[in-house]
């Protein structure tokens, strides 16, 4: 099972808008949706920010919105904000078999 | 409120079996739709999902490691136990556990609660 497809690397500059793709084939992203999108700081463990394409936990900002197309997830944070800035990776449920498949990340930056 | 902890050694000699323990409270891994998954991140790559324990201690692995891997619980010590036999230095990595939330058909949702993940290097 291959690794999901990410942009290594995004960029905006403060209140812009940025959003990254996810792709993966019709076993994964495109035949469920339990797609989950995670940030991750330098030394630090994920953190949740959207689940299930497009929901998003208590706690996280509405900037942070998720959804799909087909074999494609995308994550979109819109105002971008300096804390914004790290490492995000998407993840999806992929059969009974192989259960969480990742992205291969996308680091973002605040300009 | 949920969290997760992970120990092990942080230094193992390749071929040797490393045995990871994550360590839980705010849940129980007894609950109908609760699961602990494992998943590591080498330096500077992407994570990479491991192992995962349902509730009623079904058990799933990744395709590519399966042969090395096991996962158990113990539900009266809130601890889930990794093993990864045949170490070798490419497992050089942070290894975390996570609290999942389950499906109506055992899909996994969600990894929403992070242990701080323990750092396994392999090295002789």
């Amino acid at each position: 099972q291959s690794a999901l497809t990410q942009p290594p690397s995004a960029s905006g500059f403060p209140g812009q808008s940025v959003t990254i793709s996810c792709t993966g084939s019709s076993s994964d992203v495109g035949a469920y949706n339990y797609v989950s999108w995670y940030q991750q700081h330098p030394g630090k463990a994920p953190k949740l920010m959207i689940y299930e394409v497009s929901k998003r936990p208590s706690g996280v900002p509405d900037r942070f919105s998720g959804s799909k197309s087909g074999n494609t997830a995308s994550l979109t944070v819109s105002g971008l904000q300096a804390e914004d800035e790290g490492d995000y990776y998407c993840c999806s449920y992929a059969g009974s078999n192989n259960l969480g498949v990742f992205g291969t990340g996308t680091k973002v930056t605040v300009l | 409120q949920i969290t997760l902890k992970e120990s092990g050694p942080t230094l193992v000699k390749p071929t040797q079996t490393l045995t990871l323990t994550c360590m839980f409270s705010g849940f129980s891994l007894s609950s109908s739709g609760v699961g602990v998954g494992w998943i590591r991140q080498p330096p500077g790559k992407a994570l990479e999902w491991l192992a995962f324990i349902y509730w009623d201690d079904d058990k799933r692995y990744s395709p590519s490691l399966k042969s090395r891997l096991t996962i158990t619980k113990d539900t009266s010590k809130n601890q889930v136990v990794l093993t990864m036999a045949y170490m070798d230095p490419v497992d050089t990595a942070t290894y975390y556990c996570a609290h999942s939330l389950v499906g109506r058909f055992g899909e996994l949702s969600v990894f929403d609660y992070w242990g701080q993940g323990t750092l396994v290097t392999v090295s002789s």
